[in-house]
């Protein structure tokens, strides 16, 4: 029973233009969604996160949107860039289990020139 | 200066050996997990501490066993290694002050392959 889907495995992007990861959820327990960033033989590092109190929260080139009705969050990257490359992982935990988080399976991005 | 050091990187090793995968990190955090990516790149938790204390044990054979020697170490101990533990193991921390400080590090994650 996967609670947490990132329907897409790849996607391909010219450099210089948006990328669009989405993650869907099941658990309407869910509060908080965070986005890992996985390069090749490396652990996952923190992206960013969105708490359900908020629909938007930007970072930079990062933005995260979080439609709680769809139970889908997605994750918008601009301009890409070729060193944004990478597998990217949604996850979600619940505020009465903060310990845990269930990931998605990822979806791999490639950025090209 | 790594933060969340795993070794070994790669473990290969025979069905039914028991082998330890050890996990440090230096931030002070009172959390610590592992992780484990199957083939389909499904990350999923297998068990949380909280200041050596176990929180989390989700449904895993019981020939894994974590062991805390202190709040900055959570090693993992397969016992009987079987085809099907193949994957890629990941640890973790975090500081675990609250609902919204559920980022963690992770480690750079440990290849096992049963053979």
């Amino acid at each position: 029973d996967q609670q947490v889907k990132q329907n897409s495995p790849s996607l391909s992007v010219q450099e210089g233009r948006i990328s669009i990861l989405n993650c869907d959820y099941t658990n309407s327990m869910f509060d908080y969604f965070l986005w890992y960033k996985k390069y090749p033989a490396e652990g996952p590092t923190f992206l960013i996160s969105i708490s359900s109190i908020k629909d938007k929260n930007e970072d930079g080139r990062f933005t995260v949107f979080l439609n709680k009705s769809a139970k889908h969050l997605s994750l918008h990257i601009v301009p890409s860039q070729p060193g944004d490359s990478a597998v990217y992982f949604c996850a979600a935990s619940a505020s009465y289990n903060t310990d845990k988080l269930i990931f998605g399976t990822g979806t791999r991005l490639q950025v090209f020139p | 200066d790594t933060a969340v050091s795993q070794t070994p990187k790669y473990l290969v090793t025979q069905m039914g050996n028991d082998k330890s995968i050890k996990c440090e990190q230096n931030l002070g955090h009172d959390t610590m997990y592992w992780y484990k990516q199957d083939s389909k790149k499904f990350l999923k938790i297998m068990f949380s501490y909280n200041n050596k204390e176990l929180i989390i044990n989700e449904t895993v054979p019981n020939r894994f066993s974590p062991k805390s020697p202190d709040k900055a170490h959570l090693n993992l101990h397969i016992n009987s290694l079987e085809l099907g533990d193949s994957a890629v193991y990941f640890c973790a921390s975090s500081q675990d002050s609250g609902p919204w400080s559920t980022e963690a590090f992770f480690g750079q994650g440990t290849r096992l392959t049963v053979v």
